[in-house]
């Protein structure tokens, strides 16, 4: 029974590529949520929903930016991917305290 | 900002062992996150807690609202229990994001 979904378990692009990172979650959730996970640094949030077509950002969102054109899906885009965006990317939605992740997005860019 | 600090980063325990990770934060919450982080990626949420103590199987999660503490102790430790265990806060006042601390990072040996 999975709940969030990310399209991709792993990626490589090459440095200036456009990337998209896709998640859906099946739980008819409002809030959803990007974070990157890098080594000593534990999840960093980068952007989040509370809402469609609203974003805000987190604490990182330089590099990024997001899309939320229906409830259940918000994607997160490198309009050119750089050799530092390498990283996990981990989707999240929650409602009522509840929070329920994806399984991850290791991207690496070349 | 909320500070969420994580003891040990690393830990190493005999199959058996009674397991204890720590979790400290800086300002009032309205609910504390342990998750369970397994290799390959994908984040499961294991408890939330606004007090008191909850049990699941050989799990225990504790927190102490006026310490601003909360504690994760495994029983009967066992080599699939290892993972990283990650804390995480949810502030009040109607906001839904999490913070993270940076996890810690579990080895259970046979």
């Amino acid at each position: 029974d999975v709940k969030v979904t990310q399209s991709s378990r792993y990626l490589v692009k090459r440095t200036g590529e456009k990337v998209f990172l896709e998640c859906v979650q099946d739980m008819d959730h409002e809030n959803m949520f990007w974070y990157r996970q890098d080594p000593g640094l534990g999840l960093r949030l980068i952007y989040f929903s509370y809402d469609v077509k609203m974003k805000e950002k987190g604490d990182i969102p330089e590099g990024y930016s997001v899309s939320r054109e229906k409830k259940e899906r918000f994607s997160l885009i490198l309009e050119s991917a750089s050799t530092n965006q390498t990283s996990m990317y981990l989707c999240a939605s929650t409602q009522n305290g509840e929070a329920f992740f994806g399984q991850g997005t290791r991207l690496t860019v070349v | 900002k909320n500070e969420v600090e994580q003891s040990p980063q690393n830990l190493t325990a005999q199959e058996g062992e009674f397991i204890t990770i720590n979790c400290s934060y800086s300002v009032g919450i309205s609910a504390l996150h342990w998750l369970q982080q397994h290799p390959g990626g994908g984040i499961v949420s294991l408890f939330m807690l606004s007090s008191g103590k909850k049990k699941h199987g050989r799990l225990i999660a504790t927190i102490n609202i006026q310490e601003k503490h909360s504690s994760l102790h495994i029983t009967a430790s066992h080599p699939r229990d290892s993972a990283v265990y990650i804390c995480a806060v949810r502030l009040g006042g109607g906001a839904d994001g999490l913070t993270f601390g940076k996890g810690t990072h579990l080895i259970i040996q046979p």
